[in-house]
Order: C-alpha cells, then sequence, then structure tokens
C-alpha cells in the first residue's frame, strides 16, 4: 500500500486567497483525521471523520476552515480566506476500525505558507 | 479530561548510551498511550502503543515503553542510541477507541558522533 497520500506537498499562497489541501487515505480504513502543527500549537487534531461522515469539529479552529469527505478514499481541508497565521504543516492521517482502531498512519504533511 | 505532558523539550546523548524520554498523562479512562517519532520534514511514525496488554511494550528500532499507573507515566527508553533516532518524538493519549487524541509538545533528541 502507498500509505497516506497528500497533496500538495508545499503550498505558498497569499492572504486572502483560497487554499485546498488533499488526502487520500489508506485503502479500506474507515477513519481520517486532520491535524495542524506549528511551533506554537504543537499538534492539534482539528477534524475526524467515519465512514465520511464528520464525527468532530470541534479543533477547527474558525469558519474560514471547512473538511469535506465526498467518499472513502478523498478529503479536502479548505481555508477560505486564507491568513498568514494559518502558516503550518498540516496532516491527514487514517485508520481502521476493529482492534487496531487506535493506530492512526500519517501522510507526509502539507506545508502552508500564507504570505 | 485527558493530558500529555512531555517532561524535556530536548534531550542529547552520545551515541550508543541508553535514551530516556519521559511523558506523564493524565486521563479519566483507561487511555491507549502512543509514542510517535518524527523524522525532519517527514510524518510521523508510530513507534508503540500501550492498549492495557502489557505494561512494557516494545516497539520498533530497539523502543520500549513502561506503562506506570501509579507514576501516571509512560516513558520511552532504548539501551543504545544510534545517529538515526536523532528526531523529534511525541507521546501520545487517546480516549476510548482512538478518536480523541491529544499530543504531547514533544521531545526533540539530538544524538553525538
Amino acid at each position: 500500500d502507498a500509505g497516506v497520500i497528500q497533496s500538495p506537498r508545499h503550498e505558498v499562497t497569499e492572504m486572502g486567497q483560497e487554499v485546498t489541501l488533499r488526502c487520500k487515505p489508506i485503502s479500506g480504513h474507515d477513519y481520517l483525521f486532520w491535524y495542524r502543527q506549528t511551533m506554537m500549537r504543537g499538534l492539534e487534531l482539528l477534524i475526524y471523520f467515519n465512514n465520511n461522515v464528520p464525527i468532530d469539529d470541534s479543533g477547527m479552529p474558525e469558519d474560514r476552515f471547512s473538511a469535506k469527505m465526498p467518499n472513502a478514499s478523498f478529503s479536502t481541508l479548505k481555508i477560505q480566506p486564507s491568513e498568514p497565521r494559518d502558516s503550518a504543516v498540516y496532516f491527514c492521517a487514517s485508520s481502521l476500525a476493529g482492534l487496531d482502531t487506535d493506530t492512526q498512519y500519517f501522510g507526509p504533511g502539507t506545508r502552508l505558507t500564507v504570505l | 479530561a485527558q493530558s500529555v505532558t512531555q517532561l524535556d523539550s530536548h534531550v542529547s546523548v552520545s551515541e550508543g548510551t541508553p535514551v530516556l524520554l519521559r511523558c506523564n498523562y493524565s486521563s479519566s479512562y483507561s487511555p491507549s498511550l502512543f509514542w510517535y517519532v518524527q523524522h525532519p520534514n517527514k510524518g510521523l511514525q508510530l513507534l508503540l502503543k500501550y492498549t492495557s496488554a502489557a505494561t512494557l511494550v516494545k516497539g520498533i528500532n530497539g523502543f520500549e515503553a513502561e506503562f506506570k499507573k501509579s507514576e501516571t507515566s509512560f516513558h520511552l527508553t532504548k539501551p543504545s542510541a544510534h545517529m538515526s533516532d536523532a528526531a523529534e518524538y511525541f507521546c501520545v493519549v487517546s480516549d476510548v477507541g482512538g478518536f480523541k487524541t491529544i499530543f504531547g509538545a514533544g521531545t526533540r533528541l539530538f544524538v553525538k558522533a
């Protein structure tokens, strides 16, 4: 398996622009998680899905952030409009329901820079 | 409420000497506990996890961790450090089912030749 795939790996944009980050979870995994990593706040869980349904979005910082999972193999995290303080590395992770549900497999991350 | 505290932001060891990365947790439940490693510009990789089956957990690359309920600790150890172990290490606690994960602030491990 190729693992969790994220694109793009790097994104540089200007303040006010819309940014879309993409994630393809490991095939067959039921859960998908979006995280943000910054020096100041460390790793934060933003939202997670189960079977394509958002379960907990309490970590989403503002209404500017939205996430969707239209099918089992694809999810997006959108920021509109973007701000410099959104600059961070965004990770996607997935896990498989069952005895090993709590083991999450992380993608390589998307480094976002908002100028 | 759950929380996790990594007691050292940086640890420096010489190659071939033991590694100890300290983690204390707080949880209302019987938690699942994890250690993840992140090499520069990479995603996180699972080192090991504790899920109440055994208090001493062995992971990849020679790492192990011991769950001590009385001390609410889950320290990560390795008998002999290798240069390739230089990375950032995260202690993680999760609720039942593992959906609400809380990451520690991370400990950066430096390995000197």
